[in-house]
């Protein structure tokens, strides 16, 4: 399964709503559809599990959403510390193994 | 609380050869999946190694199929990736993550490998 999230690069203030996407080329089985925060020298964070699901300790700002091929994460309203870099990912089960997207940019307007 | 510590990590020459460990803590190692995820430089994610809590069912992409090797050791708590062939592509950054509801939770600090003649 391909990933593809857009918008590559994203410019936003702080204070604004940021939508991201991540299509799927097939159905991503069980809802098995991750998101997480990379900021530089840091390890991947986990945001949301299950397509919806908010990881332990995550605001109640980032809320993810979707089904099948179409999935978004919703930043509502932007914290300084939220400008990163955001991927998308699925685990398959037939065969085993996860997919991430390339990722987008979520940089200050 | 639940951590994990990559070792390894180094300059290795081309065609070359190394080992990884991930050591684990604060969690029930033997029952849960684990993964190794790299990341190269100015590049994105890639998963390229994943097991079972057994370690009977190890699973790769093809892009590393035959030259990576995963196993663990639950007596040790630690996971490892053994890498061979390695090409200047293999250049990256190494990390080791718990595998739980289709996702990867918790993640360690991650292990610089650069493969350079």
């Amino acid at each position: 399964i391909v990933l593809t999230q857009s918008p590559g690069t994203l410019s936003l203030s702080p204070g604004e709503r940021a939508t991201l996407s991540c299509r799927a080329s097939q159905s991503v089985s069980n809802n098995y559809l991750g998101w997480y925060q990379l900021k530089p020298g840091q390890a991947p964070r986990l945001l949301i599990y299950g397509a919806s699901t908010r990881a332990t300790g995550i605001p109640d700002r980032f809320s993810g959403s979707g089904s099948g091929t179409d999935f978004t994460l919703t930043i509502s309203r932007l914290e300084p510390e939220d400008f990163a870099v955001y991927y998308c990912q699925q685990f398959a089960t037939s065969p085993r193994g996860y997919t991430f997207g390339q990722g987008t940019k979520l940089e200050i307007k | 609380e639940e951590q994990l510590l990559e070792s390894g990590g180094g300059l290795v020459q081309p065609g070359g050869s190394l080992r990884l460990s991930c050591a684990a803590s604060g969690f029930s190692f033997s029952t849960n999946g684990l993964s190794w995820v790299r990341q190269a430089p100015g590049r994105g994610l890639e998963w390229v190694s994943g097991i079972t809590g057994s370690g009977s069912s190890p699973y790769y992409p093809d892009s590393v199929k035959g030259r990576f090797t995963i196993s663990r050791d639950n007596s040790k708590n630690t996971l490892y990736l053994q890498m061979t062939s390695l090409s200047a592509e293999d250049t990256a950054v190494y990390y080791c993550a718990i595998g739980r509801m289709g996702s990867l939770d918790v993640w360690g600090q991650g292990t610089m490998v650069t493969v350079s003649s």
